[in-house]
């Protein structure tokens, strides 16, 4: 079945870096855009950034732009978040999530459980 | 850059009642919009896709419609089970917007 599995948060200081990792199993991954969607304690689902299904288009949303990086390695069917110069307002709860075709469209379809990053000094 | 908003952020309803939720876009999005749910603790889940469309092995009590700017979410009969957050999600050549979320509880 298809598992999205992340790693990588923790508690870090401000203007410091941290790395997320999602290590994907179940599905073809090379086959998938995939995105990095967050959640702030008690708040509502930030999407931040999305591949393609071979890494050649990138788009982020505004808040991370030219701070936050995606990537992926489709040998080892894992997907990354670089993180650079954090702020308190990047702490959340990242989710890895699947990508996939819905009608004329896209949509999630798999979430992984999610990790935990704080940003605090 | 297309704003999501939804209505109301929080409701309490009866078992067996009828709850809807409004979705609006801040210009034309056509029918690009999925609705997720999401219960404490856990990710969300696909719910509703072009506005309209059930996903597979979603209960037949979850509906979606609209078009354009407005949109609405219907649970036709509430269930214990549905106690969650709900969310509008566009979509736009693999970017998304999220709206902020209606939180549904029972009365």
């Amino acid at each position: 079945q298809v598992q999205l599995v992340e790693s990588g948060g923790g508690a870090v200081q401000p203007g410091r870096s941290l790395r997320l990792s999602c290590a994907a199993s179940g599905f073809t991954f090379s086959s998938y855009a995939m995105d990095w969607v967050r959640q702030a304690p008690g708040k509502g689902l930030e999407w931040v950034a999305v591949i393609s299904y071979d890494g050649n288009n990138k788009y982020y949303a505004d808040s991370v732009k030219g701070r936050f990086t995606i990537s992926r390695d489709n040998s080892k069917n894992t997907l990354y978040l670089q993180m650079n110069s954090l702020r308190g307002e990047d702490t959340a709860v990242y989710y890895c999530a699947r990508d996939v075709a819905r009608g004329h469209g896209d949509a999630v379809d798999y979430w992984g459980q999610g990790t935990l990053v704080t940003v605090s000094s | 850059d297309i704003q999501m908003t939804q209505s109301p952020s929080s409701l309490s309803a009866s078992v067996g009642d009828r709850v809807t939720i409004t979705c609006q876009a801040s210009q034309d999005i056509s029918n690009n919009l999925n609705w997720y749910q999401q219960k404490p603790g856990k990710a969300p889940n696909l719910l509703i896709y072009d506005a309209s469309n059930l996903e597979t092995g979603v209960p037949s009590r979850f509906s979606g419609s609209g078009s354009g700017t407005d949109f609405t979410f219907t649970i036709s009969s509430l269930q214990p089970e549905d106690i969650a957050t709900y969310y509008c999600q566009h979509y736009d050549n693999l970017l998304f917007t999220f709206g902020p979320g209606t939180k549904v509880d029972i009365k």
